[in-house]
């Protein structure tokens, strides 16, 4: 049982150039998310989905897309990378509202 | 939208001694998570609460979600090196910001040199 793995673990993108970040549950989750966590500034939400063919914006969704087409995975879009988006990103996934997410171990993304 | 406020932002320890640390709101949560994350992972969860009042253990961590459900708090006892991390409290309030967890901003756990 894997949880929740994310693809890459580490990326390094210059301006302007795009990319996908994948996140794949085996838990049989109906909730996923994206967050990214800046020093400082704890764990934003970028967005969220509620289940499958579902997504809604998060607190920080500007510069982002999602789609969730399967279930058990939620992939995270940078359509024209930015510095700003250097950050660390983190997947999550839980069965219900009010319960706890298992999180990724996080994809590490630095624009230059 | 809904804050929390967690403190202290990062703290020093040395093994042995108990931590405490607490997170508050002014807002009314329905739920209470603490979590921890190691250097170069994503936080795990330590601890769920679900009612007001409601005092929890998970070995050497106890929480407790406070009466007003405005606030909660985390201690460790006789803490270890790898108790070394950042601990994230959460919330949920099921009438707001769409029913998803809110983060504080963490605590830094190190060790005193």
């Amino acid at each position: 049982n894997a949880g929740v793995t994310q693809t890459p673990k580490f990326r390094v993108l210059k301006t302007g150039q795009s990319m996908t970040l994948l996140c794949a549950q085996d838990m049989n989750h109906e909730y996923m998310y994206w967050y990214r966590q800046d020093p400082g500034m704890g764990l934003r939400l970028i967005h969220y989905s509620v289940g499958e063919g579902t997504t809604a914006k998060g607190e920080v969704p500007d510069g982002y897309n999602v789609s969730r087409l399967k279930k058990q995975n939620f992939l995270l879009g940078l359509e024209s990378a930015a510095p700003s988006q250097t950050s660390v990103y983190f997947c999550a996934s839980t069965r219900r509202q009010g319960h706890g997410y298992t999180f990724g171990s996080g994809t590490r993304l630095t624009v230059v | 939208g809904q804050q929390l406020n967690q403190s202290p932002q990062s703290m020093f320890i040395q093994e042995g001694e108990d931590v405490s640390m607490n997170c508050t709101s002014s807002s009314i949560f329905n739920t209470w998570l603490w979590y921890k994350q190691d250097p170069g992972e994503g936080p795990v969860l330590l601890i769920a609460l679900y009612k007001a009042g409601e005092l929890t253990s998970n070995g050497r961590l106890t929480a407790q979600f406070g009466i007003t459900r405005k606030d909660s708090f985390l201690n460790i006892s006789a803490s270890i090196p790898s108790d070394v991390g950042i601990y994230f409290c959460a919330g949920l309030n099921y009438g707001g910001s769409q029913g998803n967890l809110i983060f504080g901003k963490g605590t830094k756990l190190s060790v005193k040199p």
